[in-house]
């Protein structure tokens, strides 16, 4: 199956920073790519989906502004968790479309602490 | 989307076949079942996908009922390995979009 990647796998940030996070689709391009973030013991909740070229679509309840999400090229995403707090400390996961598939495949997740 | 029901958890020995049942009643008929698994701490893994037929692959065989209101994941041979948690979810064709529900715990015991 197809390759997508994550960078960094986890990370740990003071409160007030901000974290970027990078998604790599390795052996195929990705016109559309997609963030969830999961919480202990819960199940996945897409966050947005991510368009080469254009803005991304936030699903209900996430905040755009600090949730923002870049996808400069065919086989890249990146999500930037601004001014991260606590209550941001979760496990991330992209995910990508090859063309012509019927099947989404994921990243191994980055997880980031908040202190 | 059309929802999906999965028992919250299951147990299966090493070696037997695990059944994994779901069932999407709503179902639309453009709509396929996959399956996903998650081994703690990491991202989701496919594991196969049908439209109405029975499928089978090298992980996994899926068998939906004819009038495609339910289907069951089979791991022929479960291993310790297979511990994990498994999503089954209903996607449109042509429609990018996973939803994931809260999924089946499958414990694997020696």
């Amino acid at each position: 199956g197809a390759v997508v990647s994550q960078h960094p796998s986890w990370v740990i940030c003071k409160s007030g920073t901000s974290v970027k996070i990078e998604c790599r689709s390795l052996d195929f391009q990705a016109t559309t790519m997609f963030w969830y973030r999961q919480f202990p013991k819960q199940s996945l909740m897409l966050m947005a989906t991510s368009n080469e070229g254009s803005k991304a679509t936030y699903e209900q309840g996430v905040e755009k502004d600090k949730f923002l999400i870049n996808h400069a090229s065919l086989t890249l995403s990146t999500l930037t968790v601004t001014s991260a707090h606590p209550e941001d400390s979760s496990f991330y996961i992209c995910s990508a479309d090859p063309a012509l598939e019927e099947t989404q495949y994921f990243g191994p997740g980055t997880r980031l602490l908040v202190l | 989307d059309a929802k999906t029901t999965q028992p919250p958890s299951m147990d299966c020995a090493e070696g037997r076949a695990a059944n994994l049942p779901c069932n999407h009643s709503t179902i639309s008929g453009n709509e396929y079942v996959y399956w996903y698994r998650q081994i703690h701490s990491q991202g989701p893994q496919y594991i196969i996908h049908g439209l109405k037929n029975n499928e089978t692959n090298e992980m996994a065989s899926l068998i939906i009922t004819e009038d495609r209101k339910s289907s069951t994941l089979i791991l022929p041979h479960a291993t310790l390995r297979d511990t994990a948690v498994y999503y089954c979810i209903v996607r449109v064709v042509g429609a990018q979009k996973l939803v994931f529900g809260q999924g089946t715990r499958l414990t694997i015991n020696p």
